[in-house]
Formats: C-alpha cells, structure tokens, sequence
C-alpha cells in the first residue's frame, strides 16, 4: 500500500506571495493532519480534516489555511508569505480520530521563503 | 496544559549498547503516547504506541518503551544499538480527555547517535 505522498517536495517563494501545498493520504485514511517543523520550534500542529471537515486547529494565524476534498486528498495554502514561515511542512494520515491511532507521516514539503 | 519533554538533545551510544532516550509528559487524563523517529532530510515514521494494558510496549525495529505513569514517563529503549539506529527520535502524547484529541503534541526530539 502506497504511503502518504505530498508534492511538491521543495519550494522556493518570496514574502508576501502565497504558497499551497498538497497531500494524499494512504488509501483508506479518512484524517488528515498537517504539522510545521521548525529548528526553532520544533513540530507544531497546524490543523486536522476528516471528513472534508476540520476538526481542530493549532495556534497559527489566519494566514494558514486547509481544506480536504471528498477523497481525503487535502491542501493547505499559506498567504502572504513571511521569512519565518521557512519550515518542513509535514501531512499525516490516520484511519480515524481515534486518540490511539497512529499518524503515518509523509516525507514532507520544504517551504523556503527569501 | 498537556506537555512532553524530552531533557536531553542528544544521547551518544556505541555501537552493541544498550540505549535509552528519555521523554516524560503532563496531561490533564489518561495518555496516549508514541514514538517517532526522524531520519535526515525525511518525514516522521512511527515505532511504538502506548495506549492501556502492559507497561512495557514493544515496537519496531527492536525498541521497546517503558510506561511509568507515577513517573510520568515513556523512555525509549532498546538492548543494543546500530549504528543505523542513529537519528532524531520524538516522544508524543495526545490527550484523549482534552481539547485537542485530533493532535499530537512532540517532543523537541532527542538526537541518537551510534557510534561504531
């Protein structure tokens, strides 16, 4: 079973344009969750869909912004682009919303902003 | 609030070692707990949870983790380490009785590194 793919892998912006970003989820899995991961600040959680639905959302600006379609694939988008948005955004998959159900990460997206 | 730690940044073990990396945790209710290890310039891949029943959780790759709830404490294990082992480990907790049960919040993440 293919894994949790996300393109594109590496990305290049300037401040102040936006930026979306796309995950597919394993075959199956219904939750998708993105994370920001930062030298600074570690892994930090952006938000969850399931069921086209976002579920519940981390402490980022309005800026950071989601979507799932109705096969579970999602998207993010970041507007207005700012030097500390520079981080490796990663997607998860989970069957459920299930506390105990593992994440299943994908590779990442690497956002540079100059 | 609900928090994981993981006190040291990195652990340096030779090789055929045993290793521990250490994490503890603060939650409001009963924890979900895992691990996740990081190799370079590559997403997060899941070793072992710890969810109810026997405290000590046997994963993959040979690791195993020991849940101590008067502890508050998870720490990873494993009875002799590779070198290929080396990489940045991440403890994590989801709270099932809290506010965000669609989350996990991470460690800062421990760096092993396996020396020959």
């Amino acid at each position: 079973k293919a894994g949790v793919t996300q393109t594109p892998r590496y990305l290049i912006k300037t401040r102040g344009q936006q930026v979306t970003l796309s995950c597919s989820p394993i075959s199956g899995h219904r939750s998708v969750s993105w994370y920001q991961q930062t030298p600074g600040q570690g892994l930090q959680f952006l938000f969850e869909y399931f069921s086209e639905t976002q579920r519940n959302k981390g402490n980022f600006p309005g800026r950071f912004s989601g979507r799932q379609f109705s096969n579970s694939r999602s998207e993010m988008n970041v507007s207005t682009l700012e030097l500390g948005d520079s981080a490796l955004y990663l997607c998860a998959s989970s069957l459920g919303l299930a506390g105990g159900a593992e994440q299943f990460f994908g590779p990442g997206t690497r956002l540079t902003v100059l | 609030a609900q928090s994981v730690a993981q006190p040291e940044d990195q652990v340096n073990v030779a090789e055929g070692n045993p290793l521990t990396v250490k994490c503890t945790y603060s939650v409001s209710g009963n924890p979900y707990l895992f691990w996740y290890v990081q190799y370079p310039n590559r997403g997060l891949q899941f070793l072992l949870k710890y969810i109810t029943g026997d405290n000590l959780v046997k994963g993959s790759y040979g690791f195993e983790a020991e849940f101590n709830k008067s502890q508050t404490s998870f720490h990873l294990k494993k009875p002799s380490a590779l070198v290929s082992d080396s990489a940045l480990y991440f403890c994590a907790v989801r709270d099932i009785y809290g506010g965000s049960q669609g989350n996990l919040i991470f460690g800062k993440g421990t760096k092993l590194s396996v020396k020959p």
